[in-house]
């Protein structure tokens, strides 16, 4: 199946930083989807990009569609408390799903 | 109120002894889908069901079973559980082929000794 990498594995930034993650893929992808787990949930979908080199923003996070299709990047504005969480990006072949390994943010008050 | 719900959300088994988990989504979505989530993996697609009566395995079916005999509900199934099983248990639903946005329910968490 896919492979889909993400970096770092795991982040604690202050409160009030910017965040940065991306996801690489061994192949190409025509939609990228990033999600959030919180504690003791399950993942819910942040963004939706379908287009090579789209960039979309929803609130304080912004994400892009790599031009070569075979990645995505994630970015976080002014962190707050409430971003802790494990951040997943996904991509669909055909009617199957494919997570990423996740990178966990912990934000220090 | 939309949701996704799962049962039971803890469970604990001994080897060979099997168990069903129910999953039921109350939005009319036609797509419906398993995952198992271990540390270091992410999220794994164990099966996935398109509509009523089709299922399709995704990366790792073996050991597990579905069925899709209503449109609301989509149980997983482990007729002989093994120890490597252990793991939390998502199911997550969507409106089909070009919905990609997911409904998660909130997680089974299986312990197989």
């Amino acid at each position: 199946g896919q492979q889909l990498n993400q970096s770092p594995q795991s982040m604690f930034i202050q409160e009030g930083e910017d965040v940065s993650m991306n996801c690489t893929s061994s192949s190409i992808f025509n939609t990228w989807l990033w999600y959030k787990q919180e504690p003791g949930e399950g993942p819910v979908l942040l963004i939706a990009l379908y287009k090579a080199g789209e960039l979309t923003s929803n609130g304080r996070l912004t994400a892009q569609f790599g031009i070569t299709r075979k990645d995505s990047f994630l970015n976080i504005s002014a962190s707050i408390p409430s971003d802790v969480g494990i951040y997943f990006c996904a991509g669909p072949t055909g009617n199957q799903f494919y997570f990423g390994t996740g990178t966990s943010l912990t934000v220090i008050p | 109120e939309a949701q996704v719900t799962q049962n039971p959300r803890y469970l604990i088994t001994v080897t060979g002894k099997k168990l069903t988990v129910t999953c039921s989504q109350n939005m009319n979505h036609e797509y419906m889908s398993w995952y198992r989530q271990d540390p270091g993996l992410g999220l794994r697609q164990i099966y996935y069901s398109m509509n009523v009566e089709v299922t399709d395995k995704g990366d790792v079916p073996e050991g597990y079973k579905v069925s899709r005999k209503e449109k609301r509900n989509f149980p997983l199934i482990l007729e002989s559980p093994s120890p490597n099983q252990t793991s939390l248990y998502f199911c997550a639903s969507s409106t089909g082929t070009g919905g990609y946005e997911q409904y998660f329910g909130p997680g089974t968490r299986l312990t197989v000794t």
